[in-house]
């Protein structure tokens, strides 16, 4: 089946260094979302790629969809403290769009 | 005040107890889903239902049931046949989108089984 794989699944940064998270899809995909989850906290959807190749912004953070549409990262530029939490990307499960697979997540910590 | 409420949030069982997690939201979204999170597991889905009075099962059901009698509700039962209930559950919701579903988590539910 599907799968969607994130690396790394731990990242440990000092704050204001740089921190990216990988995430690569088995088969291609029509959409991928981003989503964060702060310690203790629920998943929450930061941004959704459409387009082949599409950067987004926000502050900080920068999001790229692949030009093959299965891979995407997201880029945090010079960390703070409030950037920790889990972040997932997701894409839609084959066949459909009602179900998403999520990545296992990458666990980001920030030493002040 | 828009959104997915979960209850209760925190809950303890006993082994051979059958447990149902509470989930309602108004936000008027068809579809619904019901998540489980464990430590390095990422996100699983157990179930989900885009109408009313249908729902299908999603990676992990084994253990688990569902009902969807109403739009703005989803209960997740978590039977005794579930050999390892002790997790972090999360209910969503989404539009049914052709271009995607953004997902909209309630808070969780833990469930402790001892």
């Amino acid at each position: 089946g599907q799968q969607v794989m994130q690396i790394p699944q731990y990242q440990h940064v000092q704050e204001g260094e740089d921190f990216t998270t990988y995430c690569n899809s088995s088969t291609t995909l029509s959409n991928i979302q981003w989503y964060k989850q702060r310690p203790g906290g629920h998943p929450v959807f930061l941004i959704q790629l459409v387009k082949s190749g599409e950067v987004k912004k926000q502050k900080r953070l920068t999001f790229q969809f692949g030009e093959a549409k299965k891979n995407s990262s997201l880029h945090i530029t010079a960390t703070q403290t409030t950037d920790v939490g889990t972040y997932f990307c997701a894409g839609p499960r084959g066949g459909g769009s009602e179900k998403l697979v999520f990545g296992k997540g990458t666990k980001l910590t920030v030493n002040p | 005040d828009g959104g997915i409420t979960q209850s209760p949030k925190y809950l303890f069982r006993k082994e051979g107890q059958n447990v149902t997690l509470s989930c309602e939201q108004n936000l008027n979204h068809d579809a619904m889903y019901w998540y489980r999170q464990d430590p390095g597991q990422g996100l699983r889905l157990i179930y989900y239902s885009q109408i009313v009075n249908d729902f299908q099962k999603g990676d992990i059901a084994e253990g688990y049931s569902v009902s969807r009698e109403k739009k703005e509700s989803f209960p997740l039962t978590v039977t005794s046949a579930q050999k390892n209930p002790t997790a972090f559950y999360l209910c969503a919701s989404s539009t049914v989108l052709s271009s995607g579903n953004t997902i909209y988590f309630g808070e969780g539910s833990w469930l402790t089984v001892v």
